[in-house]
């Protein structure tokens, strides 16, 4: 079955760069959500999307803007990045109202 | 808002012995909860889920946990180990209505020893 697709899986970014990291959910899925994970840390969430409009908003920093596009991708950019932006970024995908979120691999953001 | 809280960091077990992950969520509305597994440098996997209906709920791997309403618990049980089982396992909780977001608790790393 397909799964929930995360470009690219490793990013790495000097300080002060912008990162764009795309998330292609399950086909027919129309929900998409963004959660940060740090190093030991547990997922964080960021912000998500149904029907290409922002649904819910988490602690996501304002350097951080994300959008839904008409095929129901996803894509996160993140300006001005900073050491502690490294982490791990995953994307989910759901069928609104399914409570059932399927995650991504993954994107590793290394900010150096 | 809600929150969770998994009671133990690190869990270290021998091989085919049972094993418990403890969780204990808060909510002030009606909870939807989820048990993750995350292996070493991979994403995360639904272990199983408790939407509504009987409290005891049957996941992949041979992982079951039970819902407690009175304990606002919801641990997770295996009743044998194996090395493969070795990862981390979250607890997350979800609201209801338009509360989309997944809380998540700090995990608990399961170490299976031969």
């Amino acid at each position: 079955a397909a799964g929930v697709i995360q470009s690219p899986r490793h990013l790495i970014k000097e300080k002060r760069e912008t990162a764009t990291l795309k998330c292609y959910p399950i086909p027919r899925h129309d929900t998409v959500y963004w959660y940060q994970q740090g190093p030991g840390q547990d997922p964080q969430f960021l912000i998500s999307f149904y029907e290409k409009m922002q649904s819910d908003k988490g602690s996501i920093p304002d350097r951080f803007s994300a959008q839904q596009f008409s095929d129901y991708h996803s894509e996160l950019n993140m300006s001005s990045l900073e050491l502690g932006d490294s982490a791990l970024y995953f994307c989910a995908s759901s069928l609104a109202p399914s409570l059932e979120q399927y995650f991504g691999p993954g994107t590793r953001l290394t900010v150096t | 808002a809600q929150s969770v809280t998994q009671l133990d960091s690190q869990v270290p077990v021998f091989e085919e012995a049972p094993v418990e992950l403890r969780c204990n969520y808060s909510s002030s509305v009606s909870v939807y909860l989820f048990w993750y597994v995350q292996y070493p440098n991979q994403g995360l996997q639904l272990l199983l889920k408790y939407l509504s209906g009987s409290t005891l709920v049957k996941g992949i791997n041979g992982f079951e946990a039970e819902f407690n309403k009175s304990q606002t618990s919801f641990h997770l049980r295996k009743p044998s180990v194996h090395i493969s089982d070795t990862a981390e396992y979250f607890c997350a909780v979800r609201g209801g209505g338009s509360n989309y977001k997944l809380t998540f608790g700090k995990g608990t790393l399961l170490t299976v020893n031969p």
